[in-house]
């Protein structure tokens, strides 16, 4: 079966650069969730899409920006790269429409340093 | 098989009952385990951290791990509109999060009052 898809796995950047985070949630999935894991730190919220708007907003730096495409994937944009931004970055899709469970399942993460 | 197995549900359950949600693990490395709340479209929040076996205990809501048969437990007493959301587990090899964070699916709670 399909799952979460996260690209790139892993991610080296400069201080001050930008990068760019993707997330293809499964098929049919009308949701998407962003997190932040840093080092020794709980897994913050970021931001949520519902049907390609934001639904929610976390502790998502102005730095940061997010959108859901109309092929339901999401793209985690981060500029003015710093040191403190290095954390695994975890995407997850449910459906929470209709029927849908709201299961939440979880990509494997994209791991950024910043050096 | 994956790392966490948790019972999707759906789950309804009267108002006041007792709920019991279970995730079992595959991983014997997996050390600190947490419980999270998560209403529909809304970002998580964290309901309880333990480490290792034994339980903890935070109002309504109790954590229960036993390492030995690799399976946790929430439990909500009392259980009350409110509570109805998405509850994950997750759990991890090591507190400084240099591996990953390993999740359940998550079970979705209705309290019927």
């Amino acid at each position: 079966a399909a799952g979460v898809i996260q690209s790139p796995r892993h991610l080296i950047k400069e201080k001050r650069e930008t990068a760019t985070l993707k997330c293809y949630p499964i098929p049919r999935h009308d949701t998407v969730y962003w997190y932040q894991q840093g080092p020794g730190q709980d897994p913050q919220f970021l931001i949520s899409f519902y049907e390609k708007m934001q639904s929610d907003k976390g502790s998502i730096p102005d730095r940061f920006s997010a959108q859901q495409f109309s092929d339901y994937h999401s793209e985690l944009n981060m500029s003015s790269l710093e040191l403190g931004d290095s954390a695994l970055y975890f995407c997850a899709s449910s459906l929470e429409w209709g029927d849908g469970t709201g299961e939440l399942f979880f990509g494997e993460g994209s791991r950024l340093t910043v050096l | 098989q994956k790392e966490v197995e948790q019972d999707p549900g759906p789950l309804s359950v009267p108002e006041g009952a007792i709920v019991s949600l279970n995730c079992t693990y595959s991983n014997s490395a997996f050390q600190y385990f947490m419980w999270y709340r998560q209403y529909s479209r809304k970002g998580p929040e964290l309901l309880m951290y333990t480490y290792s076996s034994g339980n903890k205990e935070d109002g309504r809501f109790t954590a229960q791990v036993d390492k030995s048969s690799k399976y946790i437990s929430l439990f909500i007493r009392d259980s009350q509109p409110s509570d109805s959301a998405t509850y994950l587990c997750a759990m991890s090899s090591d507190q400084t999060g240099a591996n990953n964070l390993f999740f359940g699916t998550g079970t979705r709670l209705t309290v019927i009052p």
